[in-house]
């Protein structure tokens, strides 16, 4: 089956420093998709990769998506107390889709 | 635009006994999504339902696990007979097509407890 790791598992940054996650598949991705779970919440989407290579921005946050199509990264710039959360990748191969087991992100003002 | 809605919000029940989740998805949202979550870890994706048509529930444990969504609109997951380790938040999620690059759309989840 499909091997999807994402690290780290946690982080602690302070206010303004940056972060980044990284999900790593063993296997050729069709798509990767990231979402958003705030304490208590439900995931929320953020963005989808399809393309090799591809980079796209948000504000804050740049995801990018690996040349083989076999990881992607999320990267923070000068977190703030709001992007507190956990962060998920979640991708697709074939015919299955997957949830990564998530970034928890704390920063710490 | 209405989320997806999900009731209850909280179950507490013990081993053994039976439960049933309710959802309903953003509306004209052709695909349903059921996932479990445990404490610490991502949503494992349990049945999706494409109008009121299964495409997956290979993670499904149908021993004690079933859903329905029988006129394509909202669904329902029922648990018969719970064990501990189903204690979980338990997420519907929608999206408009079916398809793995669709955005799904989470509800709040229903958080049960098995004691």
């Amino acid at each position: 089956g499909q091997q999807v790791m994402q690290i780290p598992q946690y982080q602690h940054v302070q206010e303004g420093e940056d972060f980044t996650t990284y999900c790593n598949s063993s296997t050729t991705l069709s798509n990767i998709q990231w979402y958003k779970q705030r304490p208590g919440g439900h995931p929320v989407f953020l963005i989808q990769l399809v393309k090799s290579g591809e980079v796209k921005k948000q504000k804050r946050l740049t995801f990018q998506f690996g040349e083989a199509k076999k990881n992607s990264s999320l990267h923070i710039t000068a977190t703030q107390t709001t992007d507190v959360g956990t962060y998920f990748c979640a991708p697709s191969a074939g015919n299955q889709f997957y949830f990564g087991t998530g970034t928890s992100l704390t920063v710490i003002p | 635009e209405a989320g997806v809605a999900q009731s209850p919000r909280y179950k507490i029940i013990e081993k053994r006994q039976s439960v049933a989740f309710w959802c309903n998805p953003i509306s004209g949202h052709a695909t349903l999504y059921w996932y479990q979550q445990i404490l610490g870890q991502g949503p494992k994706l349990l049945i999706q339902f494409q109008n009121n048509g299964v495409v997956d529930d290979s993670q499904l444990p149908k021993d004690r696990f079933s859903a329905e969504r029988l006129k394509g609109v909202d669904s329902t997951l029922k648990i018969q007979p719970a064990k501990l380790e189903d204690s979980a938040v338990y997420l519907c999620a929608s999206s408009l097509i079916n398809g793995l690059a669709e955005t799904q759309y989470f509800g709040p989840g229903t958080r049960l407890l098995v004691l």
